[in-house]
């Protein structure tokens, strides 16, 4: 098993390019999870998908965007790059949803780099 | 939001040190994940704790969540240069709405000196 993989593994786009963060994991994991890391803020939730064709908001979703049509898939899109959006992405999976107790497993990331 | 105090922020210890690191919330979880990053890597998963007072082992690291369950310890025992890297608390609330969601303090990052 791959786990968590995660491409491109770097990035660099200019202000106003869009771009899309692909995450997959072959575990058969129902949750998925994108976060962001920034220096001295720890990993923070940009959105989450408990399943299948079902996403949330997170802690910081603001100019983001996420799909997950197929169970082992999650795309993270940036629909007009800032450079405040230069930072590490992780995704993230986990298997079961609801009120249990689970291990989030984490992919490589993706170093983007907003110019 | 919700915020975990992770703390220290860095340290720097020679081999064979103990460490201990430490993280405190203004809420109460009912689960608490240890990680370590190393450079250019995803997140590890250390140690998982699940219950308030319990104490677990990993081999030279040992966690406790606390019994307040608003804070929780890691231990490092005989530091070796492998241990370099970031280490992040992460607590997690079950319940309705919350799906498995973790909230990670800001991260400790530990150098060793052989």
């Amino acid at each position: 098993n791959a786990g968590v993989t995660q491409t491109p593994k770097f990035q660099v786009l200019k202000t106003g390019q869009s771009m899309t963060l692909q995450c997959a994991q072959d575990m058969n994991h129902n949750s998925m999870y994108w976060y962001r890391q920034d220096p001295g803020m720890g990993l923070r939730l940009i959105y989450y998908s408990a399943s299948e064709g079902t996403t949330d908001k997170g802690e910081v979703p603001d100019g983001y965007n996420v799909s997950r049509l197929k169970k082992q898939n999650f795309l993270l899109g940036l629909e007009s790059a800032a450079p405040s959006q230069t930072s590490v992405y992780f995704c993230a999976s986990s298997y079961s949803t609801g009120p249990q107790r689970e291990t989030q497993y984490f992919g490589p990331g993706t170093r983007l780099l907003v110019l | 939001g919700q915020q975990l105090n992770q703390s220290p922020q860095s340290m720097f210890i020679q081999e064979g040190e103990d460490v201990s690191m430490n993280c405190t919330s203004s809420s109460i979880f009912n689960t608490w994940l240890w990680y370590k990053q190393d450079p250019g890597e995803g997140p590890v998963l250390l140690i998982a704790l699940y219950k308030a007072g319990e104490l677990t082992s990993n081999g030279r690291l040992t966690a406790q969540f606390g019994i307040t369950r608003k804070d929780s310890f890691l231990n490092i025992s005989a530091s070796i240069p492998s241990d370099v890297g970031i280490y992040f608390c992460a607590g997690q609330k079950i319940g309705s709405g919350n799906t498995g969601k973790l909230i990670f303090g800001q991260g400790t990052t530990l150098q060793v000196k052989p």
